[in-house]
């Protein structure tokens, strides 16, 4: 049962390099996410997807494009990496986002990127 | 900004039950509370939920008070492996129809031997 899985789980760019993050879930979820965490501080939302083809800007979309050509799979891209991109990357996948409802969301283990 | 309160810390013996309490004064009657840890470079993990009944799970249990303002989760024999922080979220941290997840402060719990 592996739940989410991100890859890689650690990278160190040079400024300007891009890189592109993975994330795969086996639940059959519906919403995947992309969420950035600096020490200290909580999460912040990047970019989501409430389904496969279809994604949305969240809280801090600049500098990051995604994509999410199969129901499994949300793609992060880096296009141009900077030193403020420096961070650990977490990828979470959820059955449903309705607040009403049970919504429990599934975290990978990260991605701890250092942008030199 | 997380609509919960939480203790910033607290301390538990190993073996003994942690019990973490949670603020949630302006509830509504038909919003889940949320519990989740994030132990040290790992990524965010959920314990629990509930409504308006106790519940317990393989993980913890979950007290919530009648009037539904405020909730405790249980870690009935707590080991060094719970140290964490841990969230209490409700409804509202919960960023709208995109459902992600909005963390407070949560409690640092240091789980000693």
């Amino acid at each position: 049962n592996a739940g989410v899985t991100q890859t890689p789980k650690f990278r160190v760019l040079k400024t300007g390099q891009s890189m592109t993050l993975l994330c795969a879930q086996d639940m059959n979820h519906e919403y995947m996410y992309w969420y950035r965490q600096d020490p200290g501080m909580g999460l912040r939302l990047i970019h989501y997807s409430v389904g496969e083809g279809t994604t949305a800007k969240g809280e801090v979309p600049d500098g990051y494009n995604v994509s999410r050509l199969k129901k499994q799979n949300f793609l992060l891209g880096l296009e141009s990496a900077a030193p403020s991109q420096t961070s650990v990357y977490f990828c979470a996948s959820s059955y449903r986002a309705s607040f009403l409802a049970k919504n429990i969301q599934y975290f990978g283990a990260g991605t701890r990127l250092s942008v030199l | 900004d997380a609509k919960t309160t939480q203790p910033p810390s607290m301390d538990c013996a190993e073996g003994r039950a942690a019990n973490l309490p949670c603020n949630h004064s302006t509830i509504s009657g038909n919003e889940y509370v949320y519990w989740y840890r994030q132990i040290h470079s790992q990524g965010p993990q959920y314990i629990i939920h509930g409504l308006k009944n106790n519940e317990t799970n393989e993980m913890a249990s979950l007290i919530i008070t009648e009037d539904r303002k405020s909730s405790t989760l249980i870690l009935p024999h707590a080991t060094l492996r719970d140290t964490a922080v841990y969230y209490c979220l409700d409804a509202r941290d919960y960023g709208g129809s995109q459902g992600n997840l909005i963390f407070g402060k949560g409690t640092k719990l240091s789980v000693k031997p």
